[in-house]
């Protein structure tokens, strides 16, 4: 099994900030690589698909990359609303996720 | 509007069965491949089970295969997914989710509560 390892588990960040989140996949993943945003007592949400492209619908402050192992999600202005856990999942062979990282305000 | 919705939750003593259902609208969903998953109480998103769009074809995780069992009814547009032999690790939010044709899942369930207790 690919095991998806993200961090940091927990990210402190002031509005506006430029925040970086990362995962590392076991094996190269082949940028089979989705990001999903998690808000307190909501399902999951779709962010990013295939590394990089963003969901119709979802802001441009959101990007990804990546390739091979190591993978990014970025958010270029954090803003309130985005406060949240996200999580990468590969897709490269059957489906797992990463364990999470935690977003608050600072 | 896309629209996926969970029933069948519940407590549940360990040993017994369950089962969880979805039942899908706003899409057609013969055309889909569609999966469950769960998650314990602060704990992160674990994937349980895949079945193709004719049912033919379906995978399971190790931590449930052969206990869970995923079906679906496409005139229905339901999927469902019998959890047996259940156990207190089992207890979790348990979503449906659809599969899009980039390979993401695009569209998720607002979840239903399983608790394993006795």
């Amino acid at each position: 099994d690919i095991q998806m390892t993200q961090s940091p588990s927990l990210l402190s960040a002031s509005v506006g900030d430029r925040v970086t989140l990362s995962c590392k996949a076991s094996q190269n993943i082949y940028k089979y690589l989705n990001w999903y945003q998690q808000k307190l007592g909501e399902a999951p949400k779709l962010l990013i698909y295939y590394t990089n492209s963003l969901q119709t619908g979802i802001p441009s402050r959101f990007s990804g990359s990546g390739s091979g192992t190591d993978y990014t999600l970025t958010i270029s202005s954090l803003q309130p609303e985005d406060v949240a856990t996200y999580f990468c999942q590969q897709y490269n062979s059957w489906w797992t996720f990463g364990g999470g990282t935690k977003l608050e305000l600072k | 509007e896309v629209q996926l919705v969970e029933s069948g939750g519940g407590l549940v003593q360990p040993g017994s069965s369950l089962k969880v259902s979805c039942v899908a609208s706003g899409f057609t969903f013969s055309s889909y491949v569609m999966h469950w998953f769960r998650q314990a109480p602060e704990n992160g998103i674990e994937w349980l089970a895949y079945i193709n769009t004719d049912s033919s074809s379906t995978h399971y995780a190790e931590t449930v295969k052969g206990r869970f069992t995923i079906s679906r009814d496409n005139a229905k547009n339901t999927v469902d997914m019998q959890l047996s032999s259940l156990r207190s690790e089992d207890t979790a939010m348990y979503f449906c989710a659809r599969e899009s044709q980039l390979g993401a899942f695009d569209y998720w369930g607002q979840g239903v509560m399983v608790t394993v207790s006795s």
